[in-house]
């Protein structure tokens, strides 16, 4: 059974500093990790995912994470938070099964003050 | 690019009424997968399809049913609504095959059925 823990449920930052939204994962094989946002009554979109290759990943509006595997850890950063990035962001596993069924964190509300 | 197109938008239905959501995935992608997000929650898997044929069942209730066409569009029919019900329902496509994990998954903006 594979398993996500997003270990902060809400994390503020002012404008202009960095971010850092952490998350754990339990799985028994190798998994693929993605990240996804949600911004408030929007759909979900992927900023970046990790499928056994580098172990940094480089997503989108300038966000990375790396995958370590000792620490079963995922986390997402960016160096400089936008007002724009204020959102829901969740951290999802990937059952690298036949299903591929995804498995969701509880999410991480992120908000920028100015 | 073309995206995970979900149909209708918004719908609202009074209990014990039924709804149809419709999906249309991405171009070539022959996997959708169903999700259920409620107030304030995470996404819960629902069910997938692959080529026209159930592929995997998460918590959907006996209630709804869904099937995936020839065209690869798909549909979540959902019946005896119960307030409960009212969540956002997420469609999401990806190519199937051993790549398939690796691709990533393509969300549509979502279905919000208000059931009151």
């Amino acid at each position: 059974a594979q398993s996500v823990t997003q270990l902060d449920s809400h994390v503020s930052v002012s404008e202009g500093t960095p971010v850092l939204l952490r998350c754990n994962y339990s799985s028994s094989y190798s998994p693929s990790l993605f990240w996804y946002v949600q911004h408030p009554n929007k759909g979900l979109q992927l900023l970046l995912k990790y499928t056994s290759a580098a172990t940094l990943v480089k997503g989108i509006n300038g966000f990375e994470a790396e995958f370590k595997k000792s620490e079963t850890s995922f986390h997402l950063t960016k160096p400089s938070a936008h007002m724009s990035d204020a959102a829901e962001y969740f951290c999802v596993v990937s059952d690298p099964g036949e299903t591929r069924q995804l498995t969701f964190g509880s999410g991480t509300q992120l908000t920028v003050l100015p | 690019a073309a995206g995970v197109i979900q149909s209708p938008r918004h719908l609202i239905k009074e209990k014990r009424e039924t709804a149809t959501l419709k999906c249309y995935p991405i171009p070539r992608h022959d996997t959708v997968y169903w999700y259920q997000q409620g107030p304030g929650q995470d996404p819960q898997f629902l069910i997938s399809f692959y080529e026209k044929m159930q592929s995997d069942k998460g918590s959907i209730p006996d209630r709804f049913s869904a099937q995936q066409f020839s065209d690869y569009h798909s549909e979540l029919n959902m019946s005896s609504l119960e307030l409960g019900d009212s969540a956002l329902y997420f469609c999401a496509s990806s190519p199937q095959g051993a790549w398939g994990a690796n691709y990533g998954y393509t969300f549509g903006s979502g279905t919000r059925l208000t059931v009151v």
